[in-house]
């Protein structure tokens, strides 16, 4: 499985936009790269998911290096709701399972 | 149903007991997942089913956890004489199919308290 190293926290003020950073060295050419959120005391939450070209949904855009290597998770305005654990994830064929780490907390400030 | 479904939402039973906790995923969806997460820890993969076959049980920790997916649709875990030590939330989640490029959505979980 990739290993994946994330802050363990970080902190953003409301409004504002969040650039949340994930290094995926070992990743594989055919693992996609997924994000997922956790609120407090609710199950985990689809952000966002890509391969190699950078995304854009309703809730955030991902930006994958060219080499694939890392990634970083752009929320353009945080939101007092964004305030959870964000986990970046390499989801291949080859295991065909989201492998959690631990993630970044993300805390906004009013 | 619209989302992943999970019963009990809570469920407290005493050490050597067994306890079945249900999932109903999403409607159609092929891939069907479960987890376990204790307090302040990410999701900690157990198995999954595609349809009725189980694919990967590599996560279920020992011998007293098994899951079952009959009819390729509700699933069953079940943990046999309980300990104090599977106290956690279980979570099962589901995809339209299984492979890299789908979302898997999750359900509110069963929080599972042994005494």
């Amino acid at each position: 499985d990739a290993k994946t190293t994330q802050p363990n926290s970080m902190e953003s003020n409301e409004e504002e936009p969040v650039h949340l950073p994930c290094n995926h060295s070992t990743i594989s050419g055919t693992d996609y790269i997924h994000w997922y959120r956790q609120l407090p005391s609710q199950g985990p939450e689809y952000v966002i998911h890509g391969l190699t070209s950078n995304v854009n949904n309703r809730m955030a855009s991902l930006a994958i290096a060219e080499d694939r290597k890392s990634s970083t998770l752009i929320l353009h305005r945080a939101t007092l709701r964004d305030a959870a654990v964000y986990y970046c994830i390499p989801y291949g064929g080859a295991t065909n399972k989201l492998i959690f780490g631990t993630g970044t907390l993300l805390a906004v400030q009013p | 149903g619209a989302g992943v479904s999970q019963s009990p939402r809570y469920k407290v039973t005493k050490r050597g007991q067994d306890v079945a906790l249900r999932c109903d995923p999403i409607s159609g969806h092929v891939s069907l997942y479960w987890y376990r997460q204790a307090l302040g820890q990410g999701p900690e993969f157990l198995t999954y089913f595609n349809y009725e076959a189980q694919q990967d049980k590599s996560g279920l920790p020992n011998d007293r956890f098994s899951a079952e997916r009959p009819e390729g649709s509700i699933s069953t875990l079940t943990i046999q004489r309980t300990e104090q030590r599977d106290s956690a939330m279980y979570r099962c989640a589901s995809s339209l199919s299984g492979g890299p490029g789908n979302t898997i959505y999750f359900g509110e979980g069963s929080w599972l308290t042994v005494v």
